[in-house]
C-alpha cells in the first residue's frame, strides 16, 4: 500500500504563508492526494484534493509534484485557528483510504 | 443539514465492562467508516461499510469488537469485553458516492476511558 510521509511538526507566524509537506513516492496512478485537519477536541475535516493539477479553494492551495510522488498543502495567511493536525492521505480507485499516518502538528505564533 | 452524529461523547468504564458506541452518518452517505485515534497518533481504520456490507474490517480486533449497520444507515460499534489499552477516541465518518474524490465527513468523536 501507498504510504504517505509528513514532518511531525512546524511552526508559523500569523498572517504568513505556511507550507505544508507531503510525501507519497509509492503512489499509483489513481490515487487521489487529500488533506485533512484535525483541530483539537473535534473529528477531522476536509480541507482539499486532487490528482494532478494544482487546486485550489476557499481553505487552501494544493500543489502537487509532477511526478505526483510529492505535494504541498499552502494556507496562504496563518490564522490562530489554522492551528491543528494536517494529514495527509491517499483514496484509490475502490474508495478505500490508506492510513493517515501522524500527520503534521501546525502551530500558529501570533 | 445534521453532520455525522455520534453519541455519547464521552463514557468512563472499569475494565471488562461493555461498552457502545453509536452513529449516525449523514443522510444519503452509502460508506461509513469506524476509526480509532490513540493520543497524539492518526486516526487508524477499523471497519468501513458500503450500506449494510462491511467491505473491510480487517483490522477490527474480533475477538472483543464488533460492529453493525443494519440497516445500512446508522451504525453501533461494541466491545466486549473493554480492556485499558482501549482508551481511545471513536471516530465515526460517512462519504457519499465519489469513489476516490468524494469528502470524508467526521464525527467529532467519542472519547472511552476504561480504568
Amino acid at each position: 500500500d501507498a504510504k504517505t510521509t509528513q514532518p511531525n511538526s512546524m511552526e508559523s507566524n500569523e498572517e504568513e504563508p505556511v507550507h505544508l509537506p507531503c510525501n507519497h513516492s509509492t503512489i499509483s496512478g489513481t490515487d487521489y492526494i487529500h488533506w485533512y485537519r484535525q483541530l483539537p477536541s473535534q473529528g477531522p475535516e476536509y480541507v482539499i484534493h486532487g490528482l494532478t493539477s494544482n487546486v485550489n479553494n476557499r481553505m487552501a492551495s494544493l500543489a502537487i509534484a509532477e511526478d505526483r510522488k510529492s505535494s504541498t498543502l499552502i494556507l496562504h495567511r496563518a490564522t490562530l485557528r489554522d492551528a491543528a493536525v494536517y494529514y495527509c492521505i491517499l483514496i484509490n480507485n475502490a474508495g478505500n483510504m490508506l492510513t493517515f499516518g501522524g500527520g503534521t502538528r501546525l502551530m500558529v505564533k501570533p | 443539514e445534521a453532520g455525522v452524529v455520534q453519541s455519547p461523547r464521552y463514557k468512563i468504564i472499569e475494565k471488562k465492562q461493555p461498552v457502545a458506541f453509536w452513529c449516525n452518518p449523514i443522510s444519503g452517505h452509502n460508506t461509513l467508516y469506524w476509526y480509532l485515534q490513540n493520543l497524539g497518533q492518526g486516526p487508524e481504520l477499523l471497519i468501513r461499510y458500503e450500506n449494510e456490507e462491511a467491505v473491510d474490517d480487517s483490522q477490527l480486533p474480533k475477538d472483543r469488537f464488533s460492529a453493525e449497520r443494519l440497516k445500512g444507515v446508522d451504525s453501533t460499534l461494541k466491545i466486549q469485553p473493554a480492556e485499558l489499552g482501549d482508551s481511545a477516541v471513536y471516530l465515526c465518518a460517512s462519504r457519499g458516492p465519489g469513489g476516490n474524490t468524494g469528502e470524508l465527513f467526521f464525527g467529532e468523536g467519542s472519547r472511552l476511558t476504561v480504568l
